[in-house]
């Protein structure tokens, strides 16, 4: 069964306290994404990776950081220097690749709340 | 700067008709639109795209238009059902390799 998987599907993070999000994909997609969720709102860019060992910070990276050790995974560790944490967090991926199309798949999200 | 809206935030339509979801975009430069859908508590689901080059594209019931000279996207959903109430989003391809730029968002609530 092909896809994104996202963990845990929610998420309680006390202050000052650092999480991480788990992403894996077993699509052999290339490059993997980032994007946080606030309600009402469209998607805002946090991280992504281009190719393995490589990543680059999006609009809003403060207070998150991401590794990509592997093509498969891409986790999302939320720091305590973020402190509006509160959101729908969406991991996505897509073909590597200079391509014509840049459809990204997502998973189903990781929500995170504050305690 | 580069951004990518929608006119309506909520639109609300009887099963059966046919519905109409506006965006706009500001960089004329964009190449590459997709339209998403998103249930409510899901990731966002890749309903169609379509290249600059064209301006209409069909899909199954979905129809994009581009219109570059006014730099406005629509999806137009045949004959609405109350499975396709959701959020839609578009996304443009921005300047930058392989990144998409989403406006907010319009919510569609098909009534009976």
């Amino acid at each position: 069964d092909g896809g994104i998987t996202q963990s845990p599907k929610y998420l309680f993070r006390k202050e000052g306290q650092n999480v991480t999000l788990s992403c894996e994909q077993n699509l052999n997609h290339d490059a993997m994404y980032w994007y946080r969720q606030d309600p009402g709102q469209g998607l805002r860019l946090i991280y992504y990776s281009q190719i393995v060992n490589d990543f680059q910070k999006g609009d809003i990276a403060e207070g998150y950081s991401v590794s990509r050790e592997k093509k498969e995974s891409f986790p999302l560790t939320v720091t305590s220097a973020q402190k509006n944490p509160t959101a729908f967090y969406l991991c996505a991926s897509m073909p590597g690749g200079n391509l014509a199309k840049n459809i990204q798949y997502f998973g189903a999200g990781t929500r995170l709340s504050v305690l | 700067g580069e951004s990518v809206g929608l006119h309506l935030p909520t639109l609300s339509v009887q099963e059966g008709d046919n519905s109409i979801i506006n965006c706009a975009y500001s960089n004329s430069a964009s190449d590459y639109f997709i339209w998403y859908k998103q249930e409510s508590g899901k990731g966002p689901q890749f309903i169609i795209d379509i290249r600059s080059n064209m301006d209409k594209r069909q899909g199954q019931r979905v129809t994009v238009l581009l219109n570059k000279t006014v730099k406005h996207l629509s999806l137009q959903i045949a004959a609405t059902q109350p499975g396709d109430s959701a959020v839609y989003f578009c996304a443009e391809k921005s300047g930058g390799y392989n990144k998409l730029i989403f406006g907010a968002g319009t919510r569609l609530a098909v009534h009976p």
